[in-house]
């Protein structure tokens, strides 16, 4: 069973630009997440898709974060202005819809701005 | 308020010496538990779970972990550490939120191993 694919592993940017990430779950897993962890804390949900809709973003700076989750499979997260608070790894996530809260990750996409 | 609660932000243990990692929650109800692995420049693995039954839970890697409800606790164990164990240690709870369960974190456990 493929896991669940990232990408770019690794960006630097300079503040105030823009950077998308992407993501492509486990085959049949409805709920999709992001989160942001930065180093050396544990990681903070930015948005959970079920399917193409949004269950949670509360977290999410709506100003700069934006996320889609289209055909309720592959999902983006963009940043746009970066700060340099977003350095940060992205983590994306998945699972069954009734999984109980065990979740698959991603290796991350490790994000620097300068 | 709901909360997860990891006592050591750091510990380092030798080689073939046995392991604890300490996790305490804040939770209304019967909690759903999780410890997770991650290993530098990876992402989160799971390393076991309980939501019901057997207090005890055997995961992966040789891990386990026993759910202590009269103390609010669900410490990881390992009776022998390897050099590869070395990474950081999440213990999270899945806390109700509608018809999912929310992921709370603590802030992590880095292990080291020293050789």
């Amino acid at each position: 069973e493929a896991g669940v694919a990232q990408s770019p592993r690794y960006k630097i940017i300079e503040k105030r630009q823009s950077v998308a990430f992407w993501c492509n779950p486990i085959s049949g897993h409805a709920t999709l997440y992001w989160y942001q962890q930065i180093l050396g804390q544990g990681p903070k949900l930015l948005i959970q898709f079920q399917n193409n809709g949004v269950v949670d973003d509360s977290q999410l700076p709506k100003d700069r974060f934006s996320a889609e989750r289209l055909k309720g499979v592959d999902s983006t997260l963009k940043i746009q202005p970066a700060k340099l608070e977003d350095s940060a790894v992205y983590l994306c996530a998945s699972s069954y819809p009734t999984g109980g809260g065990e979740l698959f990750f991603g290796e991350g996409s490790r994000l620097t701005v300068l | 308020a709901q909360s997860v609660t990891q006592p050591d932000i750091h510990i380092t243990v030798s080689e073939g010496a046995s392991l604890e990692l300490r996790c305490n929650y804040s939770y209304g109800a019967t909690p759903y538990l999780f410890w997770y692995v991650q290993s530098p420049g990876q992402g989160l693995q799971l390393l076991l779970k309980y939501f019901s039954g057997d207090t005890l839970v055997q995961g992966i890697k040789g891990f386990e972990a026993e759910f202590k409800r009269s103390q609010s606790s669900f410490n990881l164990r390992k009776p022998s550490v390897h050099w590869s164990d070395a990474a950081e240690y999440f213990c999270a709870v899945g806390a109700r939120a509608g018809n999912n369960r929310k992921l709370i974190w603590g802030l992590g456990t880095s292990l080291a191993v020293n050789p």
